[in-house]
């Protein structure tokens, strides 16, 4: 089973806005990843966050964590062009599985 | 440091023919593991690993074989390539299964025609 739903599926902003993706599993995860893929190549990863974490920053990127409502959500603030890309959850348990994307735009 | 790689990174199949998708990692990482990603359906885990001699399978195995006699490769083999296998293929790695970040490659594109 999936562990890892993205939503919105697409989300186009402007430059300098901020983004927020959504995500939601199923099962009990020892940690949730987000990941970036730029068209054509392999994920990146980005940010962990641990069952027993809340929130989770890094530089422009803020993650929080609900394991009761068994969801997530990835912020980016000040977005830029170069964000445009698809954006991955996954939750682990003892393997990684993904969701489907939020395909972002940032518009100049 | 080169990372995950794969190869090749385009490969065309007709029906019925079987190929080898090759993974290496130079990290020493003891977690590995198949992706595949298809148009509006993600990423699917085809097989992992955690460790040389150890492997178990994803959500989508059938179709697909693996072996790991080292720690630094993880072969995808297709025995009797179908149109529906068709797609884009990730191979991944970490330090553990549990809490490590995944590191990917470039991926393979296969088209079985």
């Amino acid at each position: 089973s999936q562990q890892g739903e993205e939503d919105p599926q697409a989300l186009s902003i402007q430059e300098g806005e901020n983004a927020t993706m959504n995500c939601s599993y199923k099962t009990s995860i020892n940690n949730l990843q987000w990941y970036r893929q730029n068209s054509g190549r392999g994920l990146v990863h980005l940010i962990l966050i641990r069952s027993n974490e809340r929130e989770k920053h890094s530089g422009r990127l803020r993650v929080t964590l609900d394991t009761s409502k068994k969801s997530s959500s990835l912020l980016i603030t000040a977005s830029r062009a170069a964000d445009t890309a698809s954006y991955f959850c996954g939750g682990s348990n003892y393997k990684l599985t993904f969701g489907k994307g939020t395909l972002l735009t940032v518009n100049p | 440091n080169a990372g995950v790689t794969q190869t090749p990174k385009f490969q065309v199949l007709k029906t019925g023919q079987s190929m080898t998708l090759q993974c290496a990692q130079d990290m020493n990482h003891e977690y590995m593991s198949w992706y595949r990603q298809d148009p509006g359906m993600g990423l699917r885990l085809i097989h992992y690993s955690v460790g040389a001699g150890i492997t178990d399978q994803g959500e989508v195995p059938n179709g697909y074989n693996v072996s790991r006699s080292t720690t630094e490769d993880f072969p995808l083999r297709l025995l009797s390539a179908a149109p529906s296998q068709t797609s884009v293929y990730f191979c991944a790695s970490s330090w553990g299964q549990y809490n490590s970040p995944l590191h990917f490659g470039n991926g393979t594109r296969l088209t079985v025609t």
